[in-house]
């Protein structure tokens, strides 16, 4: 199953809501996440099943979308939020995660 | 505290084998199936390999299935990652993640990834 993520890179401001969003190739119901990623560290999970925000994540952000098409939105962009985001499925082996959407402040 | 440490990797020539190995600690292991996921410089996650909790439910992405073998040790609290027939597109750095379940579903908690680099 191929992912497709756009856009690749955005560049907002501060308090902007950004939207990410992730299409595949088939349909994979709802097993999707969402990972943040900052430079030189490992992948922090955001959301699991398209759209349930992990604990203690903050609700800035959420997830939504079943099928194949999938967003994450970041509501009130902040600095903190930096990051490359990738979405990944989990329905079909092998599992895939997209290509990834770099996320810088204007 | 969950943890994971992988260790196991370096510097190894094309056509080479090298075994990784993430050991954990901190969460009742033989409850949970198990990632590898790697990173090439400057480039995007992929998922390579995971392991259900019994040992039974493998899976491959297929840039390495057939080079590599996915186990685990659940008295040893540690999975591995045996690579052979090693090429230089498997330069990377390996993370150990943890599933959020027994079956294979998504990555939940991740270790801070160990370094492979294969070069003449």
């Amino acid at each position: 199953i191929q992912l497709t993520q756009s856009p690749s890179s955005l560049s907002a401001s501060v308090g902007d809501s950004v939207v990410i969003t992730c299409q595949t190739s088939q349909d994979i119901s709802y097993f999707l996440s969402w990972y943040q990623q900052k430079p030189g560290k490992a992948p922090k999970l955001l959301i699991h099943d398209a759209s349930i925000l992990e604990s203690g994540v903050t609700s800035r952000f959420s997830g939504g979308g079943s099928g194949t098409d999938f967003t994450l939105t970041i509501s009130s962009l902040q600095p903190e939020d930096i990051a490359t985001y990738y979405c990944h499925q989990y329905d079909n082996f092998p599992f895939t995660f997209g290509p990834g959407t770099k996320v810088e402040i204007k | 505290e969950v943890q994971m440490v992988e260790s196991g990797g370096g510097l190894v020539p094309p056509g080479k084998s090298l075994r990784l190995a993430c050991t954990t600690s901190g969460f009742a292991f033989d409850e949970f199936a198990m990632h590898w996921v790697r990173q090439a410089p400057g480039k995007g996650l992929e998922w390579v390999s995971g392991i259900d909790w019994s040992n039974a439910g493998r899976g491959y992405a297929d840039s390495v299935r057939g080079r590599f073998i996915i186990s685990r040790d659940n008295a040893r609290k540690s999975i591995y990652l045996q690579m052979d027939n090693l090429r230089p597109e498997d330069t990377a750095l390996y993370f150990c993640a943890r599933d959020v379940g027994r079956t294979l579903g998504y990555p939940e908690s991740w270790g801070q990834g160990i370094r492979v680099t294969v070069s003449s």
